[in-house]
C-alpha cells in the first residue's frame, strides 16, 4: 500500500521567508502526488498535483513542488511566505493499486504558522 | 454557488441516535466520495461512487451506509451514533474516478456525539 510522510507538524516562518514543508512518499508504482490547504473551519484546496511529465510542478498562490524520484519526495515551497499562507498543508498519495480507482492517502497535515 | 456543499455544517447529537449528513455537487462529476477527518486531523477515504455505483468501500462500520440517488447527491446514514464518530466528514467529488484527479472539497459537516 502507498503511504505519505510529512515531516514536521508545525512549521513557523515569517512573513517574507522562504516555506518549505516536507513530504516523503512510499509507493512501488509511479505515483500521483497531491498537495492540498485547508484553511480554518474549511475543506480541503488543491494546490497542485504531479501526474506525469515536468517534475517541478507549479500550483495556485506561488507554490511549487518537485518530483524526485530517487529521494521518494515531493516538498512544497515558496519563495517569500504571506500571512494568508497560515493554514493546514496535507501531502497526499493516489493510490489505485487495487482497484484502479481514486483513494488519495494523506499524511498527517504540517500547521504553517507565519509571523509578521 | 459552492461547488460542493454538504448540510448540515454542524451537528450534535447523543450516542445512540441515528444522523444523515447530505451532499451536493454541481460540477457534474461523475465520481463522489466520503472521507473522515478525525480530532487529529488525519483524513481518511470512507466510500468512493461513481455513476451512483459503489466503488470503493474501506474499512467502515457497517452502521454507515452512504446512498448515491443520482450523480450529483451522495448522502451518508449513521446509526447508533457512537462517541468515535465524532468528526469531521467531508464529501468530495471528481470529474472521474482516476487515480490522477482532482478532488474538490466540500467545507465539512463537524459531528460531536455526546
Amino acid at each position: 500500500a502507498q503511504s505519505v510522510t510529512q515531516l514536521g507538524s508545525h512549521v513557523s516562518v515569517s512573513e517574507g521567508a522562504l516555506v518549505l514543508l516536507r513530504c516523503n512518499y512510499s509507493s512501488s508504482v509511479p505515483p500521483y502526488l497531491f498537495w492540498y490547504v485547508q484553511y480554518p473551519n474549511q475543506g480541503l484546496q488543491l494546490l497542485l498535483k504531479y501526474t506525469t511529465g515536468a517534475t517541478l510542478v507549479k500550483g495556485i498562490n506561488g507554490f511549487e513542488a518537485e518530483f524526485k524520484k530517487s529521494e521518494t519526495s515531493f516538498h512544497l515551497t515558496k519563495p517569500s511566505a504571506h500571512m494568508s499562507d497560515a493554514a493546514e498543508y496535507f501531502c497526499a498519495v493516489s493510490d489505485a493499486m487495487n482497484t484502479g480507482f481514486q483513494k488519495l492517502v494523506f499524511g498527517t497535515g504540517t500547521r504553517l504558522l507565519v509571523s509578521p | 454557488d459552492t461547488a460542493v456543499s454538504q448540510t448540515p455544517k454542524y451537528l450534535v447529537t447523543q450516542m445512540g441516535n441515528d444522523k444523515s449528513i447530505k451532499c451536493e455537487q454541481n460540477l457534474g462529476h461523475d465520481t463522489m466520495y466520503w472521507y473522515k477527518q478525525d480530532s487529529k486531523k488525519f483524513l481518511k477515504i470512507m466510500f468512493s461512487y461513481n455513476n451512483k455505483e459503489l466503488i470503493i468501500n474501506e474499512t467502515v462500520p457497517n452502521r454507515f451506509s452512504p446512498k448515491s440517488p443520482d450523480k450529483a447527491h451522495l448522502n451518508l446514514h449513521i446509526n447508533s451514533l457512537e462517541l468515535g464518530d465524532s468528526a469531521v466528514y467531508f464529501c468530495a467529488s471528481s470529474q472521474g474516478p482516476g487515480a490522477n484527479t482532482e478532488a474538490f472539497f466540500g467545507q465539512g459537516t463537524r459531528l460531536t456525539v455526546v
